[in-house]
């Protein structure tokens, strides 16, 4: 049981160039999102799905593209690259329980610098 | 609209108790509440429900005031291994599967 698994773990990217960062999990959730923490910000959702074939917008989508076929991975592209888009990402996952959401395990973050 | 937490930081002493502050503008639904170390993943504490209930993990416990659309994490007796940076996050209602962070607050824990 691998939980949350994210990569890579660190990317340099060039202005311009795209990219997709991988996330999957093996707990079976339906619930996924994916944030970006930047310091003093705290987190910030970018993009969430709460099952296989659905997903929606959070907080800050700009340059951000994300699909879910499949119950397991969650992936996050990057269109064309900027600066602003350097941070650290998470991929965090859930479950629901009689309508209520429960606790999000986290992925252990992807850094990634645009030059 | 991101929840505000309180205080930024806050300094203690091995032994000392704490309380960090999380409150909405908006009807809360839930609220979480996460510790993360320097450089790793922010991991679960404790969720709780609207419905003012508390609750608690070893010797840290939190309330929610859904009519002051705020809650409260209690840290007592800390220890050296609380350190970290805490934050709340809320779920609106009507938006369950969004959870919204605050900036977060830096627990410094001392000898």
């Amino acid at each position: 049981n691998a939980g949350v698994t994210q990569t890579p773990k660190f990317q340099v990217l060039k202005t311009g160039q795209s990219m997709t960062l991988q996330c999957a999990q093996d707990m079976n959730h339906e619930y996924m999102s994916w944030y970006r923490q930047d310091p003093g910000m705290g987190l910030r959702l970018i993009h969430y799905s709460v099952g296989a074939g659905i997903t929606d917008q959070g907080e800050v989508p700009n340059g951000y593209n994300v699909s879910r076929s499949t119950t397991e991975d969650f992936p996050l592209r990057l269109l064309s690259a900027a600066p602003s888009q350097t941070s650290v990402y998470f991929c965090a996952s859930s479950y629901s329980f009689k309508g209520n959401n429960y606790g999000y395990t986290f992925g252990s973050g992807t850094r990634l610098t645009v030059v | 609209q991101q929840p505000v937490q309180s205080p930024q930081a806050v300094i203690l002493r091995e032994g000392e108790d704490a309380v960090i502050n999380c409150s909405s503008s908006k009807a809360l639904y839930s609220v979480h509440w996460y510790r993360q170390k320097h450089g790793e993943a922010p991991v679960f504490l404790m969720i709780l429900l609207k419905g003012g209930e508390q609750k608690g993990h070893e010797k840290i416990s939190a309330s929610f005031n859904e009519k002051k659309q705020q809650s409260s994490l209690y840290l007592t007796a800390s220890q050296l291994s609380y350190s970290g940076t805490y934050f709340c996050g809320t779920e609106w209602g009507g938006s369950n599967y969004k959870l919204t962070f605050g900036k977060g607050t830096l627990l410094t824990v001392n000898p």
